[in-house]
């Protein structure tokens, strides 16, 4: 069975920086891996998506992961970060199935 | 451009209430999907559907119930309110598989407590 990993529950970063969210997942086959966004007192939101090709991903607002094969990892980047970002994001595994794992999420928090 | 709509926003039940959970969506997707979402445990699949008529468990079916008449409709079903069903639940709808290379879209949420 698949499964996803985010050890980090919360990352506090200051504003203008660089911040990465590590994803990790488990699977003896190849997945589809996704991140997503939720803002306070919002639904979901997709971020990116990784199905095949390139291993450098690119989504919305900046952020961009990579999909390691070797070390089953898609973590998450983005260069600069801004208070607007301030949200929870989940890493999400699928199977090419109907249904998707979330991992258990990393709360960020951006600082002045 | 309301997308997945889900009602109440909020709601306080007493032990061995009932009561359902609405969604509806207005973009044609034949998939939907109840989650819960917990305090550091993410989202847990409930229920989905992938047309009307059909309908399935997912990780967490236990004490709860959906139906499908409709493509727009999803309403989710709690028959006897427990305390461990206090929790967030996002309804979700998506054209294809959201496993697949499609996108899922969630409503804001029913943050519902049970007492």
């Amino acid at each position: 069975a698949q499964s996803v990993t985010q050890l980090d529950s919360q990352v506090p970063v200051f504003e203008e920086a660089p911040v990465e969210l590590r994803c990790n997942y488990s699977s003896s086959v190849s997945v589809y891996l996704f991140w997503y966004v939720q803002y306070p007192n919002q639904g979901l939101q997709l971020l990116l998506k990784y199905l095949s090709g390139s291993t450098l991903v690119k989504g919305i607002n900046g952020f961009e992961a990579e999909f390691n094969k070797s070390q089953t990892s898609f973590h998450l980047r983005k260069p600069s970060v801004h208070i607007s970002d301030t949200a929870e994001y989940f890493c999400a595994v699928s199977l090419y199935t109907d249904k998707l794992i979330f991992g258990t999420g990393t709360r960020l928090q951006v600082f002045p | 451009n309301a997308g997945v709509t889900q009602t109440p926003k909020f709601r306080i039940l007493k032990i061995g209430q009932s009561m359902t959970l609405q969604c509806t969506q207005d973009m044609n997707h034949n998939y939907m999907y109840w989650y819960r979402q917990d305090p550091g445990m993410g989202l847990k699949l409930i229920y989905y559907s992938v047309g009307a008529g059909i309908t399935d468990k997912g990780e967490v079916p236990n004490g709860y119930n959906v139906s499908r008449s409709t493509t727009e409709d999803f309403p989710l079903r709690l028959e006897l309110a427990a305390p461990s069903q206090t929790s967030v639940y996002f309804c979700a709808s998506s054209y294809s598989g959201v496993g697949m290379n499609t996108e899922a879209f969630f409503g804001q949420g029913t943050r519902l407590t049970v007492v």
